[in-house]
């Protein structure tokens, strides 16, 4: 069974950064792209990041471009997400994703927790 | 970016009921748009992609229609199972994903 376990969440202060992690298993993570998406408080599903299978492309929202680095080791079967300058609005569970066909998600991590607090 | 608008925003219903929530792009998506159920404290799950492709596991209760700018997601009988929030998702613009803001289903 497919599992993505998400850790590295945590409490931080604005401007601060977090790496976030995503351990898959029980399928070839290199043949996959992966994504991130979060989720406020409270509020409804945004997309993040995205980073193609073999790491040639990667895509981000307007508002973590230039703050966010998404990554990925396939020796580790590990994604990444490195989160610079944080913002309080930024406070959010994060999820990783895994991409079934191009840009739909089959299977969910449980998530992390960000949050962005002095 | 291409806006997904959902509505309702909530919506009150019986076990048994049909239950139908749309979902409007700001511009084409073809059929690239899925569905997910999500249920407090848990992750997403995908039940349409391809606007009307059922996820293998999912119930035959759930069906999806539309194309272009328009979708609909279809619970043929509500089940107890199902009140949760529902999210459109399109991936025409696969480089810009977005989500419409949810359908939360409550127990009327």
């Amino acid at each position: 069974q497919v599992h993505l376990v998400e850790s590295g969440g945590g409490v931080v202060q604005p401007g601060g950064s977090l790496r976030l992690s995503c351990a898959a298993s029980a399928f070839t993570f290199s043949s996959y792209g992966m994504h991130w998406v979060r989720q406020a408080p409270g509020k409804g599903l945004e997309w993040v990041a995205f980073i193609r299978y073999d790491g040639s492309n990667k895509y981000y929202a307007d508002f973590v471009k230039g703050r966010f680095t998404i990554s990925r080791d396939d020796s580790k079967n590990t994604l990444y997400l490195q989160m610079n300058s944080l913002r309080a609005e930024d406070t959010a569970v994060y999820y990783c994703a895994k991409e079934k066909g191009v840009s739909f998600f089959d299977y969910w991590g449980q998530g992390t927790l960000v949050t962005v607090s002095s | 970016d291409i806006q997904m608008t959902q509505s309702p925003s909530t919506l009150s219903a019986s076990v048994g009921d049909r239950v139908t929530i749309t979902c409007r792009a700001s511009q084409s998506t073809s059929s690239w748009l899925a569905w997910y159920q999500q249920k407090p404290g848990k992750a997403p799950k995908l039940l349409i992609y391809k606007a009307s492709s059922l996820e293998s596991g999912v119930p035959s209760r759930f069906s999806g229609s539309g194309s272009g700018t328009e979708f609909t997601l279809t619970i043929s009988s509500l089940q107890p199972d199902d009140f949760a929030t529902y999210y459109c998702q399109q991936y025409k613009n696969y480089s810009r994903l977005t989500f419409g803001g949810g359908t939360k289903v409550e127990i009327k």
